[in-house]
């Protein structure tokens, strides 16, 4: 595609159940990464793929998210259990490679998850 | 772990004119680089304008230019001749270039949001 691809652009749902975000990114693009945007704060990391590996989860809240990537393409994020914390936008982006280091990520739109 | 300050929450500015933004930001590291990104009500983050460290000149954009201090660690972003469609939320950003530890990832800050005024 022309871009990065997030779905569903908003998602609403109810406190303790299970929600699975997914991210498209621009093909050929070897890196992918996930960000948190809450209301009035920027971007927080929260995991960064290689390929289909993460050599980075630090940015993980809690063991109640979880992500993966297979094809070295799609990656979804899932939520387990979710909580009103988790309320925010939740950003995808994706870049040609990690070297250099200058290169521009991509972002999608994000989706807006509303925990009630 | 560095830090990215963007000490004004909101901006506004008159259409044609021109608005600084400002960023300072915290590390250890001689060689990074520093980016402007613009959100639109669409959410999508938009690259605006990058510089590497190591260039003691000033990246230009078009409208868009950066004021980088170095020894300051201050990266301002001065918007000239300003538009509608400039009106967004502005987020400053750094990235490590070290080979090791955490180069990968992009540390923003909590943004400022322009309004431009007709």
């Amino acid at each position: 595609g022309a871009g990065v691809s997030q779905s569903p652009s908003n998602k609403v749902t109810e406190k303790g159940k299970d929600v699975e975000l997914r991210c498209d990114p621009i093909s050929g693009h070897t890196a992918l990464y996930w960000y948190r945007q809450s209301l009035g704060q920027g971007l927080e990391f929260l995991i960064y793929f290689q390929g289909n590996s993460a050599p980075d989860k630090s940015g993980l809240p809690s063991d109640r998210f979880s992500a993966e990537r297979t094809g070295g393409s799609v990656s979804t994020l899932t939520i387990q259990r979710t909580q009103q914390e988790d309320s925010a936008v939740y950003l995808c982006a994706s870049s040609l490679a990690v070297v250099p280091r200058n290169s521009p990520l991509h972002f999608g739109n994000g989706t807006r998850l509303t925990v009630t | 772990a560095q830090t990215v300050t963007q000490s004004q929450p909101e901006m506004s500015v008159q259409e044609a004119e021109t608005v600084t933004l400002s960023c300072t930001y915290d590390t250890s590291e001689s060689d990074y680089y520093l980016f402007w990104y613009k959100q639109p009500p669409s959410r999508q983050m938009i690259l605006v304008i990058r510089q590497e460290a190591y260039k003691q000149q000033n990246a230009t954009e078009n409208r868009f230019s950066v004021n980088f201090q170095k020894a300051a660690k201050s990266f301002s972003l001065k918007i000239s001749d300003s538009q509608l469609g400039d009106a967004a939320m502005y987020f400053c950003a750094y990235r490590s270039s070290n080979s090791g530890g955490s180069n990968y990832k992009l540390t923003f800050g909590k943004g400022t949001l322009l309004t431009v005024n007709p």
